[in-house]
C-alpha cells in the first residue's frame, strides 16, 4: 500500500498569512497513463471533505484562488496564500493512483 | 453536477450489520464509479473500497475484506455499503464519494479524485 505523510500535522496560522502543508508517498503516484492522481480535502468542522485540488495542481470548481498545489513524484505541497477565518479545518492529501486509494493523516489549519 | 444523499443515523449492536444507501442523482450510476469512505470519531479517512471501472470489479480494502459488500440498484441509482460483524472500532461516520467516468473513442477514462462526497451516515455499535 501507498502509505501518505504530512506535515505539519497541526498549524496554527494568523489571518492574512500564508500557510503551507506538505505531502509525501512512499512511492511515486505517476500513473500509467501518465497522470499523478494526488488530490487536496478540506474538511470542515462538522462537515463532509471537499475537493479542493486534483492532479497537483487543478483547482477544483468555486474553488478561491488563494488556494495552490505542487509537486512532483512523491513530494507535495497545499499553499494557502492568505488564511481566512473559513479556512480553518483539516487538510488531507490523497492518492488514487494505486488502490488501494490512500489519505494522508491529516493536518489541522486553525487561527492564532 | 452530481449530488449524493445518504440514509439515516444508526445504532447497531454488536455483531450486527448495518446497510447504508447513497442516492444519486444528477448522473446514472453507471456514469460513476462509486466509493466509500468512513472516519471514526476524531480520526482520519479510511478508504474502505470502490467499484474500479477498468476491470468491472468492486475493490475492497483488505482491512474490510470478507465483512463489506458493496452493491449498487441502477434502476434507482442508488449505491449501498452493507457492513457485518460489527464492533465497537466499527462506530464511525461512513461516508460515499464518487469518481466520474467518461466513454472517449471506445477508452474508459475516470477522473481519479473524490467529488462529490455524500453528507455522511453515523454508525454507533454500542451494546
Amino acid at each position: 500500500d501507498i502509505v501518505m505523510t504530512q506535515t505539519p500535522l497541526s498549524s496554527p496560522v494568523t489571518l492574512g498569512q500564508p500557510a503551507s502543508i506538505s505531502c509525501r508517498s512512499s512511492q511515486s503516484l505517476v500513473h500509467s497513463d501518465g497522470n499523478t492522481y494526488l488530490s487536496w480535502l478540506q474538511q470542515r468542522p462538522g462537515q463532509p471533505p471537499r475537493l479542493l485540488i486534483y492532479k497537483i495542481s487543478n483547482r477544483f470548481s468555486g474553488v478561491p484562488d488563494r488556494f495552490s498545489g505542487s509537486g512532483a513524484g512523491t513530494d507535495f505541497t497545499l499553499k494557502i496564500s492568505r488564511v481566512e477565518a473559513e479556512d480553518v479545518g483539516v487538510y488531507y492529501c490523497m492518492q488514487a493512483t494505486q488502490f488501494p486509494i490512500t489519505f494522508g493523516p491529516g493536518t489541522k489549519v486553525d487561527i492564532k | 453536477q452530481v449530488q449524493l444523499v445518504q440514509s439515516g443515523a444508526e445504532v447497531k449492536k454488536p455483531g450486527a450489520s448495518v446497510k447504508v444507501s447513497c442516492k444519486v442523482s444528477g448522473y446514472t450510476l453507471t456514469e460513476l464509479s462509486m466509493h466509500w469512505v468512513r472516519q471514526a470519531p476524531g480520526k482520519g479517512l479510511e478508504w474502505m473500497g470502490g467499484f474500479d471501472p477498468e476491470d468491472g470489479e468492486t475493490i475492497y480494502a483488505q482491512k474490510f475484506q470478507g465483512r463489506v459488500t458493496m452493491t449498487e440498484d441502477t434502476s434507482t441509482d442508488t449505491a449501498y455499503m452493507e457492513l457485518s460483524s460489527l464492533r465497537s472500532e466499527d462506530t464511525a461516520v461512513y461516508y460515499c464519494a464518487t469518481v466520474l467516468i467518461t466513454m472517449v473513442r471506445g477508452v474508459i477514462i475516470t477522473a481519479n479524485w473524490f467529488d462529490p462526497w455524500g453528507q455522511g451516515t453515523l454508525v454507533t455499535v454500542s451494546s
